[in-house]
């Protein structure tokens, strides 16, 4: 199957930075990538909805000024979590829909971030 | 809003037991419904879907059934291995389509020997 790929895993950062996180389609051209977080023990929320070359489409509540997400080119999305405070700690899944199948959507395998 | 529920974990289980892991929802209309599934360490994968009422989809001796009348789609295994450990997931995306998937909390599922 489709493969996605999330970069770093896991990343430790001091509150008041910003950290990156990189999701990729590594075997198709995803037009379309979701931005999710998880809590402890609670469901995925969906954050964003990146789309290649225009911006992103934010969920209600969700600061966009806070999780930039850029999807500069068909197999790369990137989410930034902008001057990080603990309460931001909390594990990322990124997603892709694959074209030649548009109800599949094929996540990566997170990223877990601590602010301290 | 779109909600689903689904029953709390862990459940543990010894091999080859049956399994039934229970997801309600609550939607409009005619929602299509899934089934993830997330080994350690690794993303979600699809494990199954339905698209319309009365469908049943299975997948690696998983099955679920789309049931309207009661808005389920529960999980079912007749023999579960020690490899079926995981975290399920079961959600929904809204009648007409569109790609918002809407999970339930997860249910880990642990097999022992």
């Amino acid at each position: 199957g489709a493969v996605v790929s999330q970069h770093p895993s896991r990343v430790i950062c001091k509150s008041g930075t910003s950290v990156k996180i990189e999701c990729r389609s590594l075997d198709f051209q995803a037009t379309t990538m979701f931005w999710y977080r998880q809590f402890p023990k609670k469901s995925l929320m969906l954050m964003a909805t990146s789309n290649e070359g225009s911006k992103a489409t934010y969920e209600q509540g969700v600061e966009k000024d806070k999780f930039l997400i850029n999807h500069a080119s068909l197999t790369l999305s990137t989410l930034t979590v902008t001057s990080a405070h603990p309460e931001d700690s909390s594990f990322y899944i990124c997603s892709a829909r694959d074209p030649r199948n548009s109800e599949t959507q094929y996540f990566g395998p997170g990223t877990r971030l601590l602010v301290l | 809003g779109d909600s689903v529920t689904q029953m709390e974990g862990p459940v543990t289980l010894s091999e080859e037991a049956f399994l039934t892991i229970n997801c309600t929802y609550t939607a409009t209309g005619y929602p299509s419904l899934f089934w993830y599934v997330q080994y350690p360490g690794e993303g979600l994968q699809l494990l199954l879907k339905a698209t319309k009422a009365d469908d049943k989809g299975s997948n690696k001796g998983f099955e679920a059934t789309y049931r309207k009348e009661t808005t389920s789609f529960h999980l079912e295994k007749g023999s579960v291995q020690v490899s079926d450990s995981a975290v399920y997931f079961c959600a929904l995306t809204p009648t007409g389509g569109g790609n918002k998937l809407t999970f339930g909390t997860g249910t880990q599922l642990k097999v022992e020997l």
